[in-house]
């Protein structure tokens, strides 16, 4: 069966730490990976892999994938308040994990 | 240009009545999704649309559900004899190819109750 797991569940930070995000997945038909970041109503896009060991940077955050360990990590560096999120993972575009909620406190 | 838009944001409804929640896709997005999110939870997958291809179903919870794709644009979620179990956020998504290939792109859900 299908899975993604991300770790941990729920994260509890002071503005300025660094944060890791995990995802692992096991899936029968790989295409990529993606990571949203889901506040209040809409996940919103963050990154999307398909290739191992190139990192993806949007600011703050980056994200790089392990094809042959099956996992992800997304790594925010100075963290602010406004990064209070879930961040969800997603393998293709149907199986999502449960999220990591991160909240940044000032 | 315009994200996906979905209707309604919030509905009410009596266990038993049925329900239609609407999703408009970005338009050229041959792909379309709906999810269902309970409290708490990730993201269920319910339904994928791909262009004219059959409808991978494989994500309906019961056969009170069911959905549709009209035109390859405008979809809609019917769930017949709603439960309470059925209470959730349902949010449907869009993009641009086929599934994997490039990011969704989410609307703002409907917010379902069953009383």
């Amino acid at each position: 069966e299908d899975k993604v797991v991300q770790s941990p569940l729920s994260l509890v930070v002071h503005e300025g730490d660094t944060v890791t995000l995990n995802c692992s997945y096991e899936v029968t038909n790989f295409r990529s990976l993606l990571w949203y970041k889901q506040e209040k109503k809409a996940p919103t896009f963050l990154f999307m892999l398909t290739s191992s060991g190139i990192e993806k940077k949007s600011g703050r955050l980056s994200s790089i994938l392990d094809k042959k360990e099956l996992f992800s990590i997304l790594n925010i560096t100075a963290t602010q308040t406004g990064d209070s999120a879930v961040y969800l993972c997603a393998v293709g575009g149907l199986i999502f994990g449960k999220g990591t909620k991160l909240s940044v406190k000032p | 240009g315009a994200g996906v838009s979905q209707s309604p944001s919030n509905k009410v409804t009596e266990k038993g009545k049925d329900v239609e929640l609407r999703c408009d896709p970005i338009s050229g997005h041959t792909a379309l999704y709906w999810y269902r999110q309970s409290l708490g939870q990730g993201l269920e997958f319910l339904i994928y649309f791909q262009g004219n291809s059959a409808p991978d179903k494989s994500g309906l919870p019961s056969d009170r559900f069911s959905a549709e794709r009209t035109g390859g644009s405008v979809s809609t979620l019917t769930i017949q004899r709603t439960q309470q179990e059925d209470s959730a956020v349902y949010l449907c998504a869009s993009s641009l190819n086929r599934m994997g290939n490039s990011p969704l792109h989410f609307g703002n859900g409907t917010r379902l109750t069953v009383t």
